[in-house]
């Protein structure tokens, strides 16, 4: 079935400091892409997406690039800052409307 | 900005009993989900539905869980007779139709059974 790892966490950073969490995929077809945020006490967000090979989603900084010959959707920012300090979400889903399929979370940290 | 609300925010009940927990979803989303994260772990899916019926649900979902949009606005999750491994966070989500692919999520109701 479909799966999504993530790299294990937690993750601190010094404010300013370049952000990767990487995310790869298993999936039989050709699947949406996500990253989810959840902010402290906060249901989950959509923070980007990509819907098919080489899109790039972007939000507040935030970057990931749908790469299907490595079956992942690696979150990037150059700059990160205290309020980014969230646990980030990858997720996967096949459809439209089917359900997602999300990895393990990593919990960010940024430090002042 | 219209959102996914649930209530309550922490329940807390003991072994055995049935617990409802509800979500109001946003008013023209169609398609309406329950997941669930245990602490520490994975959020999982549980159930998806669809006017008016379940279209999928997971191995999860057995024959203690149940699901109901009772009155057109409400979207409820039943557990009939709670474990101790059913402790977890409980999230609803909804989406307006097929093909839009941001699922709104709730804050989420924390389940805890003792």
């Amino acid at each position: 079935g479909n799966s999504v790892t993530q790299m294990e966490g937690p993750v601190t950073l010094s404010e300013e400091a370049f952000l990767t969490i990487n995310c790869t995929y298993t999936a039989t077809g050709y699947p949406s892409l996500f990253w989810y945020v959840q902010y402290p006490g906060e249901g989950l967000q959509l923070l980007l997406k990509a819907t098919k090979a080489d899109d790039k989603g972007s939000n507040k900084g935030f970057e990931a690039t749908y790469r299907k010959e490595t079956t992942s959707f690696h979150l990037e920012k150059g700059s990160v800052q205290v309020s980014d300090s969230a646990v980030y979400f990858c997720a996967l889903s096949d459809q439209g409307a089917q359900k997602l399929v999300f990895g393990q979370g990593t919990r960010l940290t940024i430090n002042p | 900005e219209p959102e996914v609300t649930q209530t309550p925010s922490h329940q807390v009940t003991q072994m055995g009993q049935e617990v409802i927990l509800r979500c109001v979803p946003i008013s023209n989303h169609l398609y309406f989900y329950w997941y669930r994260q245990i602490l520490g772990q994975k959020v999982e899916f549980l159930v998806s539905f669809y006017n008016n019926e379940i279209s999928e649900k997971s191995e999860i979902f057995d024959d203690q869980f149940s699901v109901e949009r009772p009155d057109g606005s409400n979207f409820t999750l039943k557990i009939r007779s709670t474990k101790l491994e059913d402790s977890a966070m409980y999230f609803c989500a909804s989406i307006p139709g097929q093909g839009s692919y941001e699922q709104y999520f709730g804050p989420g109701t924390r389940l805890t059974v003792t």
